[in-house]
């Protein structure tokens, strides 16, 4: 069974801080990892994708991915309330494969 | 460049009924797939079609179907519906699949009573 696991939350953090927001994976085939934000009552939207180890920064959003240890993180650095949402963490074998498996989100709150 | 678009936003059927839903994605993507969310399962996996022919399929019963026409739009199929496949469902699409990125659309609420 290919899972991917996040802490449902509620992850609440202050105004301004670092949210760190986590996901494991347990297929070792996976290449290709996507972070969507979804508030409530709307579509997930992307905001990130990462394919190789390391670091990718856009804005405030930094993503990591450890393959070795099949985790992915986002962090969300100088927290604004307007962040509050569910995080869905996507990842998806390569090879043509469009089979995607997410996971059940993370809750983030913000609160000033 | 306009979204993906799905039609109709919200829907209330009857069990036993019947419903088809509609997707228009991005242009120029020739991607779509489908999925279901509900609160106690998440996101799941519906299928995904690409030039008109079903790629991937996920778990789901045979009630399930849909197709994609030579402009990329999509519909879904559900017959003899249940209570249990009220759902938010969503489509997605993207240039080629695979390692592309996916676009969400707004989503269609089918209510079944």
């Amino acid at each position: 069974q290919k899972e991917v696991e996040q802490n449902s939350g509620p992850l609440s953090v202050p105004e301004g801080a670092i949210a760190s927001l986590n996901c494991t994976y347990s297929d070792r085939g996976s290449q290709s990892f996507f972070w969507y934000r979804q508030y409530s009552g709307k579509s997930p939207e992307l905001i990130m994708s990462i394919y190789s180890n390391g670091d990718k920064e856009d804005g405030r959003f930094t993503a990591q991915l450890n393959k070795a240890s099949q985790y992915v993180s986002l962090l969300i650095r100088d927290s604004q309330p307007s962040d509050s949402a569910t995080y869905l963490c996507a990842v998806r074998r390569g090879g043509g494969s469009y089979i995607p498996t997410f996971g059940r989100g993370t809750s983030l709150i913000v609160h000033p | 460049k306009a979204g993906v678009t799905q039609t109709p936003r919200y829907l209330i059927k009857t069990r036993g009924q019947q419903v088809t839903l509609s997707c228009s994605p991005i242009s120029g993507h020739r991607s779509v797939s489908w999925y279901q969310q509900t609160p106690g399962q998440g996101l799941q996996f519906l299928f995904e079609y690409f030039s008109e022919t079903q790629r991937n399929k996920g778990n789901f019963p045979g009630r399930f179907s849909g197709r994609q026409f030579s402009n990329s739009r999509s519909e879904m199929n559900v017959s003899t519906l249940e209570l249990g496949d009220s759902a938010l469902y969503l489509c997605a699409s993207s240039p080629q699949g695979g390692t592309s990125e996916a676009f969400f659309g707004q989503g269609t609420r089918l209510t079944v009573v």
